[in-house]
């Protein structure tokens, strides 16, 4: 299976901070890559597919990069919403995700 | 609004099987491929398995070979999964997901609020 490295696993930010997430493929996956938030006792919301492609509804403080092997996701001015877990998962062969990345609150 | 309601929490003993639901409002859900994922305490997602909307053929992850049945009621929109021969570290939270349609890369556009399933002696 590919593996995917996720950094860091707990960020400490204040609302409006710039924040990035990255995630490492094992091997090259194209852009086949998505990401999601994930908040206590919510079913996980789809952010951006494809690598750079805002899911419909979602603001666009968030922003997704990459191919290959290593891919972004960026939240331009972190809101008090957006403090939550982020996962990214590749659709490349067999799915896999990061481990997550926690935001926190500084 | 396309919804994915799942079945209650779940206790079980070890050895004991366990059948979740996975119903869907708003749209029809076989007509999209369904996938099942799961998430231990502390732990990472794991990626269970498959339902192919075109005849409701499944396909799991080869570590649940043999424990994991996916099937799929169109009358009802819903989908379900039993896994079987249950362990301690088969608990965690289980989680339907619809796979967004004509989107390469398997994006998850979709997904149930969650299933507890604990097994405990």
């Amino acid at each position: 299976d590919i593996e995917m490295t996720q950094s860091p696993t707990t960020l400490s930010a204040s609302v409006g901070d710039r924040v990035i997430i990255t995630c490492r493929a094992s091997q090259s996956i194209s852009r086949y890559v998505n990401w999601y938030q994930w908040k206590p006792g919510k079913a996980p919301k789809l952010l951006i597919y494809s690598a750079s492609t805002l899911q419909s509804g979602v603001p666009s403080r968030f922003s997704g990069s990459g191919s290959g092997t290593d891919f972004t996701l960026t939240i331009s001015s972190l809101q008090p919403e957006d403090f939550a877990t982020y996962y990214c998962q590749q659709g490349y062969s067999t799915l896999t995700f990061g481990g997550g990345t926690k935001v926190e609150i500084k | 609004q396309v919804h994915l309601v799942q079945s209650g929490a779940e206790v079980r003993k070890p050895g004991a099987s366990v059948n979740l639901s996975c119903k869907a409002s708003g749209d029809t859900l076989s007509n999209y491929y369904v996938h099942w994922v799961r998430q231990a305490p502390g732990q990472g997602l794991e990626w269970i398995g498959i339902i192919d909307p075109s005849d409701g053929s499944p396909n799991h992850a080869q570590k649940f070979q043999g424990r994991v049945t996916l099937t799929r009621d169109t009358s009802t929109n819903t989908v379900y999964m039993e896994l079987s021969s249950l362990r301690s570290d088969d608990t965690a939270v289980y989680y339907c997901a619809r796979e967004m349609a004509a989107v390469a890369g398997a994006p998850l556009d979709y997904w149930g609020q969650g299933t507890l399933v604990a097994v405990s002696s």
